[in-house]
């Protein structure tokens, strides 16, 4: 079963851009994740599905802002502009013939 | 628009059982993978369960397995989770989710299961 790992927590200034990352563990480089975002007291959003060759695909109404990119067994989430309301916990998910896989996530804090 | 609505969430004592429902619309329920994922207080995502579209397969998280039962009505557009033999452990916000390919696409707003004497 894959295993996804995330840094705790991250942090950047209003209106500059974060990279957070996901990797997947050993034998399952090539794998596809998805990111979602939970900001505060919601449920999950889903933001976007990402391949290991660094093509991805956007949820309906995730801004521009939100991008994607991978290598090797890194999958990362880029946030450009970086707004009040991106303050959120940020989690990676993949799969296998038997389970789905969350990482542990990644609380994001906007200075 | 996808909507998933999750009901049947409350307080219940360790050793109980509740059953989740999760009521779908806007897409078309009988063709797609659905999942449920919880969240404890203060805790991450944690995956639970998922069917596949017509029910025959079903897949659990070791926590779970043994205890909890997916199923779905596709006729009523509804997905079901049968929580026997509940634990203190169990508490969180069970959030239903839809699957259009091998990850999460949508989700719910979520119940909270409270298992507390």
């Amino acid at each position: 079963q894959p295993v996804l790992t995330q840094s705790s927590s991250a942090s950047a200034s209003l209106g500059s851009s974060v990279k957070l990352t996901c990797t997947l563990s050993s034998g399952h480089s090539s794998s596809i994740i998805a990111w979602h975002q939970q900001q505060a007291g919601k449920a999950p959003r889903y933001l976007m599905k990402l391949e290991g060759s660094g093509n991805y695909n956007k949820g309906s109404g995730v801004p521009d802002r939100f991008s994607g990119s991978s290598f090797g067994a890194d999958r990362y989430l880029t946030i450009s502009n970086l707004q009040s309301e991106d303050e959120a916990d940020y989690y990676c998910e993949t799969w296998d013939s038997n389970a789905q896989v969350f990482g542990g996530g990644t609380k994001l804090t906007v200075l | 628009e996808v909507q998933l609505v999750e009901s049947g969430g409350g307080l219940i004592q360790p050793g109980g059982s509740l059953r989740l429902s999760c009521a779908a619309s806007g897409f078309t329920f009988s063709g797609y993978w659905m999942h449920w994922v919880r969240q404890a207080p203060g805790k991450g995502l944690v995956w639970v369960s998922r069917i596949n579209s017509d029910g025959s397969s079903t897949n659990y998280a070791d926590s779970v397995k043994g205890r909890f039962t997916i199923s779905r009505d596709n006729a009523k557009n509804a997905l079901y989770l049968q929580m026997d033999s509940l634990r203190a452990e169990d508490t969180a916000v069970y959030y239903c989710a839809l699957a259009y390919t091998v990850t999460t696409d949508s989700w719910g707003q979520g119940t909270l299961v409270t298992v507390s004497s």
